[in-house]
């Protein structure tokens, strides 16, 4: 069974640029999560997607926001990129997701982003 | 806020010691996860355990659930140089779906 794959692997943008990311999770799995790895704060939950309905996000501005398609794939987008931003943005997908519970997550290789 | 530590951050060992690290929830969790990360790669999931008290094994690791839910361990027997990387447990957060919150993770280094 083929792994979480993630688009682009590496990108570099400049501030005030956007940015989106792609992910597409096991085949057979509903539930996509994003998180940002950076090394002063660690794994950062961002949001997560079942059913393309978002039910779940974390603690970041408005600029960051996501959808998940019909066939579970998952975009990410960043608008406005700050120096911040650079980070490793890790997608993450399970086969359920139920309130209160985390099922076994399989990451993605992420998409290393750096802004300059 | 919910909150997991993780200790130690760093530990460095010669091939052939043990190494533990050890995880703390501020909350009581409905199971928690454990994840290993190589240098240069990406968080790869390595167990679940949900009962209080729970104990389980892989190979040289050894896994504990305390009985409160709210600190686990992983032990390491006999390091190699294969088991370097960074170790998060993770916990989820209380009321949400799927929604993960990582310790800060331990770095192991292992000198052969």
């Amino acid at each position: 069974k083929a792994g979480v794959t993630q688009t682009p692997r590496y990108l570099i943008k400049t501030r005030g640029q956007q940015v989106t990311l792609s992910c597409s999770p096991i085949s057979g799995h509903r539930s996509v999560s994003w998180y940002q790895q950076t090394p002063g704060q660690g794994l950062q939950f961002l949001f997560e997607y079942f059913s393309e309905t978002q039910r779940n996000k974390g603690n970041f501005p408005g600029r960051f926001s996501g959808r998940q398609f019909s066939n579970s794939r998952s975009e990410m987008n960043v608008s406005t990129l700050e120096l911040g931003d650079s980070a490793l943005y890790l997608c993450a997908s399970s086969l359920g997701s139920d309130r209160g519970w985390s099922y076994e997550q399989y990451f993605g290789p992420g998409t290393r982003l750096t802004v300059t | 806020g919910q909150q997991v530590m993780q200790i130690p951050q760093y530990q460095h060992v010669q091939e052939g010691e043990d190494f533990t690290t050890y995880c703390n929830s501020s909350t009581t969790l409905s199971n928690i996860q454990w994840y290993k990360q190589r240098p240069g790669g990406h968080p790869v999931f390595l167990i679940q355990l949900v009962k209080s008290g729970e104990v389980k094994k892989q190979k040289r690791l050894t896994f504990q659930f305390g009985e409160a839910k709210k600190n686990s361990s992983l032990h390491i027997t006999a390091t190699q140089t294969t088991d370097v990387g960074t170790y998060f447990c993770a916990g989820p957060v209380t009321g949400g779906y799927n929604k993960l919150i990582f310790g800060a993770g331990t770095r192991l280094a292992v000198h052969p």
